[in-house]
């Protein structure tokens, strides 16, 4: 059975910084994509960044670019999420997501499982 | 950015009944790139449907998908009590960003 366990979440300032985790069983870690998803309270869904099986190849939203970094480490089936510089508006519950393929772009995609989200808070 | 519109925004039904969710790419989708995801409150979301019209596993086949090029849909062919929940559809082709529609949500009449 896929699981995904998210961490790292918690309350932050303006301008601060955090680094969410989610480390995955039940699967062979190195042959996804992994992705970050985040819902707003109350709002639907974001894509916020994706890293290919053998983590050499990252993908941002533009809302994030510049100052989140995604990266994993298969050693530890753990993918990463960097935020720096963060913003009142980055408040929200991040989702780790497990793509269908090893390549993050390309027919087919899709997320099919995921974490339970941890919640990041960004107030001063 | 390809921009997905849902509608209804709400569909009140009562269970037993028909639902049927559309979802209108703002230009054309290939359809191996279309799929539909399911929240309840609390949780995470979950793949239902995806290439438009392929059942994830584990989904009953009340749950089926269709569509093509601009305007895809969602339909839930008898409601359970379980289904009540938001829908959202979503596309991821071959260049970013992955876009979400904003989402239906069913509920109880």
């Amino acid at each position: 059975e896929v699981q995904l366990v998210e961490s790292g979440g918690g309350l932050e300032q303006p301008g601060g910084s955090l680094r969410l985790s989610c480390t995955a069983s039940g699967f062979t870690f190195n042959i996804y994509a992994m992705t970050w998803v985040r819902q707003a309270p109350g709002k639907g869904l974001e894509w916020v960044s994706s890293v290919g099986g053998g983590g050499r190849t990252t993908y941002y939203a533009d809302s994030v670019k510049g100052r989140f970094i995604i990266s994993r480490d298969n050693s530890k089936k753990t993918v990463y999420l960097q935020m720096n510089s963060l913003r009142a508006e980055d408040t929200a519950i991040y989702y780790c997501g497990k793509s269908s393929h090893d390549y993050v772009w390309g027919p087919d995609r899709h997320f099919d499982s995921w974490g339970q989200g941890t919640l990041v808070t960004v107030s001063s | 950015d390809i921009v997905l519109t849902q509608s209804p925004g709400t569909l009140s039904l009562s269970p037993g009944e028909r639902a049927t969710l559309s979802c209108r790419a703002s230009q054309s989708v290939s359809s191996n790139s279309l799929a539909w995801y399911q929240q309840k409150p609390g949780q995470a979301p979950r793949l239902l449907i995806y290439a438009a019209s392929s059942r994830a596993t584990g989904i009953p086949d009340r749950f089926s998908g269709s569509g093509s090029g601009t305007d895809f849909t969602l339909t839930v062919s008898r409601l359970e009590p379980e289904d009540f929940a938001v829908y959202y559809c979503q596309q991821y082709g071959t260049s970013p960003p992955v876009t979400f529609g904003p989402g239906t949500k069913v509920d109880m009449k």
